[in-house]
């Protein structure tokens, strides 16, 4: 079946602009994971849905990120303003309620 | 807080070499323990997990033992081929949800 997936694959904007990176997850999981890979911090979580409602956003590194889950299914990340050390490949996860988590291929984010 | 500290690479083997990636944890609990795969250009994959202590996790060849009394989940396999070329990254999760992972490490396997 479908995996879980993301766009756009890769993204290049400009210091101070918004984006908005989307998350696909396999249907039916209820659970939804945002993580950011970068060179310089390895693999960090940032925030964490069950259904539309994000029990644990403690990763999001500063107010000008945030996230949104709609029915239960896809989900918006969005950075406002961003700065160049914004710049990682951002990964969505999903899973069948607390279970093993399923990688989608991620959105590689360039801030020049 | 939650750490994993896995061994640096990267590393570079032979064909039917033998591979051990070394992992420790730090945990406030009892975590679940993971190695996820990142082939090169594809996403990062479960390979194996282990919930609880003394469990094993095997998959593709690769094992892991949860060792609670030396804090270690190392990753094993006794005869590696090319396409285990990757990098390999342990995590624990002790609350269900959240992954924590090492820095990751980069393995080669020459022919």
């Amino acid at each position: 079946g479908a995996g879980v997936s993301q766009s756009p694959s890769n993204k290049v904007t400009e210091k101070g602009k918004d984006v908005e990176l989307r998350c696909d997850p396999i249907s039916g999981h209820t659970a939804l994971y945002w993580y950011r890979q970068s060179l310089g911090q390895g693999l960090e979580f940032l925030i964490y849905f069950q259904g539309n409602s994000a029990p644990d956003k403690s990763g999001l590194p500063s107010d000008r990120f945030s996230a949104e889950r709609t029915g239960g299914s896809v989900s918006t990340l969005t950075i406002q303003r961003t700065q160049q050390e914004d710049s990682a490949v951002y990964l969505c996860a999903s899973s069948p309620r607390a279970d093993t988590q399923y990688f989608g291929p991620g959105t590689r984010l360039t801030v020049l | 807080g939650d750490s994993v500290t896995q061994m640096e690479g990267p590393v570079t083997l032979s064909e039917e070499a033998f591979l051990t990636i070394n992992c420790t944890y730090t945990a406030t609990g009892y975590p679940s323990l993971f190695w996820y795969v990142q082939y090169p250009g594809e996403g990062l994959q479960l390979l194996l997990k282990a919930t609880k202590a003394d469990d094993k996790g095997s998959n593709k060849g690769f094992e892991a033992t949860y060792r609670k009394e030396t804090t270690s989940f190392h990753l094993e396999k006794g005869s590696v081929q090319v396409s285990d070329s990757a990098v390999y990254f342990c995590a624990l999760s002790d609350n269900d949800y959240k992954l924590s992972f090492g820095a990751g490490t980069t393995v080669t396997v020459r022919a």
